[in-house]
């Protein structure tokens, strides 16, 4: 799986939108990109995931860049309850359904 | 509510001993994973089971083993027991082994051995 280089830590203001940057230089053709986050010890959460369009769901917005070398994960009004560790996972959806966890990025929400 | 559930929720056993986690699915869910997470090694893929059969292995200690029963709920059984083993152990659930875009995660088991 190709590795993700992501910041350790981030701040947002309540209602602004969060902007979570993940590099994945390395990325093959057929890896996607996935996001999950994880609350305070919680077991980890889907969030969204993409191969080369952006994508949007009720959670958030994946925007990849042309290149796939690098994405953002959007969160557009974020809330105190997004306050939790993001995780960028690279991987195949076939013959490798592991899910390898970086260290994340932990986004805490200002009130 | 992920519809994964674990348990027991806590554990606290001594050095030397076995233990077994338990983890059922999501209704409809044929794979399951499990994933340790200890301060050190932040969280690490062990195993997954698929319709019964193990699929992939990870950094899984010969120490513990793991299946799943034909309903599919797994076990992940941990012997001789060291302090380095304290951590939540999470299992996660998929539709399938191909394709499966979501990892449904219960929410843990946290073990402590002293």
């Amino acid at each position: 799986d190709a590795k993700t280089t992501q910041p350790t830590s981030m701040d947002c203001a309540e209602g602004r939108a969060a902007n979570l940057p993940c590099n994945h230089s390395t990325i093959s053709g057929n890896e996607y990109v996935y996001w999950y986050r994880q609350i305070h010890s919680q077991g980890p959460q889907y969030i969204i995931h993409g191969l080369k369009n952006n994508e949007t769901n009720e959670m958030a917005s994946l925007i990849i860049t042309e290149d796939r070398k690098s994405s953002t994960l959007i969160l557009p009004h974020a809330t105190l309850r997004d306050t939790a560790v993001y995780y960028c996972i690279v991987r195949e959806s076939f013959g490798n359904e592991k899910l390898t966890f970086g260290t994340g990025t932990r986004l805490t929400i200002i009130p | 509510d992920s519809g994964v559930t674990q348990t027991p929720k806590h554990l606290i056993t001594a050095t030397g001993q076995r233990v077994t986690l338990r983890c059922s699915p999501r209704s409809g869910d044929l794979s399951v994973y499990w994933y340790q997470q200890s301060l050190d090694q932040g969280l690490q893929f062990l195993i997954q089971y698929y319709n019964g059969e193990e699929r992939a292995k990870g950094n899984i200690l010969e120490r513990f083993s793991a299946q799943q029963f034909p309903d599919l709920h797994s076990e992940l059984n941990l012997s001789s027991l060291e302090l380095g083993d304290s951590a939540l152990y999470f299992c996660a659930s998929s539709v399938a082994a191909a394709f499966s875009y979501e990892q449904y995660f219960g929410p843990g088991t946290r073990l402590t051995v002293t």
